[in-house]
């Protein structure tokens, strides 16, 4: 019944290690995204896919592709983990043009050690 | 390019009072929306309100209401009757279609409600 799935909700790693954070929603919507919340709180978008096309691509580092392979599923991989990834990362979804708001997953929080 | 402020990094507030958390914003948009999220320590994110820059009425949602006041490009939120799970980081963001739907947060404000 969960409306935006993530898994895993946590994730411990060693430096230099791939991983993979999975997010499926089922409420039809049709823009999906991945968020970085720091250690501060901060949120920043990282990717959007719109109907599994990429949109938005911030600025972030090449060792982190994702990947839609189709509108209700939005996959994060991470190569090469660095201590600096370790952040609570949020899958959200919303519809059309985002002014519904975001239904957002739980959250990944992946420590790199 | 869009740009959320929240400037207060704590408040607190006695059980069943109201409090504003503040908000302004900054688009050359001229069409977005602004939103509020509760974050509780628990971490999940919850979507509180939303308010359209078109919107001739501020939005309520149950004890929450957007004091949008748009020529002051501010848009706080009022929570009435506070309860002790009110306790929680709340976030401002806005979006704009023409930024691919994009949300931009502020830096949250954390709301301790004492009983």
């Amino acid at each position: 019944d969960t409306a935006v799935s993530q898994t895993p909700k946590y994730l411990v790693t060693q430096m230099g290690n791939d991983k993979s954070i999975k997010c499926e929603q089922n409420l039809g919507h049709d823009t999906m995204y991945w968020y970085k919340q720091d250690s501060k709180k901060f949120l920043k978008i990282m990717f959007s896919y719109n109907n599994k096309e990429l949109i938005i691509n911030e600025t972030v580092p090449n060792r982190f592709s994702p990947k839609s392979p189709d509108k209700a599923h939005l996959n994060l991989h991470i190569n090469s983990l660095e201590l600096g990834d370790s952040a609570v990362y949020f899958c959200a979804s919303t519809l059309g043009g985002g002014n519904y708001g975001y239904t957002f997953g739980s959250g990944t929080r992946l420590t790199v050690v | 390019a869009q740009k959320i402020t929240q400037t207060q990094p704590g408040m607190f507030v006695q059980e069943k009072e109201a409090v504003t958390l503040d908000c302004t914003y900054d688009t050359s948009d001229p069409s977005y929306g602004l939103f509020w999220y509760k974050q509780p320590s628990s971490g999940e994110m919850i979507f509180l309100i939303y308010q359209g820059s078109y919107d001739q009425q501020n939005a309520t949602e149950g004890r929450y209401s957007l004091n949008f006041q748009k020529a002051r490009k501010s848009a706080n939120l009022v929570i009435s009757a506070s309860q002790l799970g009110d306790s929680a980081m709340y976030f401002c963001a806005m979006s704009a279609p023409n930024n691919a739907g994009k949300s931009t947060f502020g830096d949250g404000t954390t709301l301790t409600v004492k009983p």
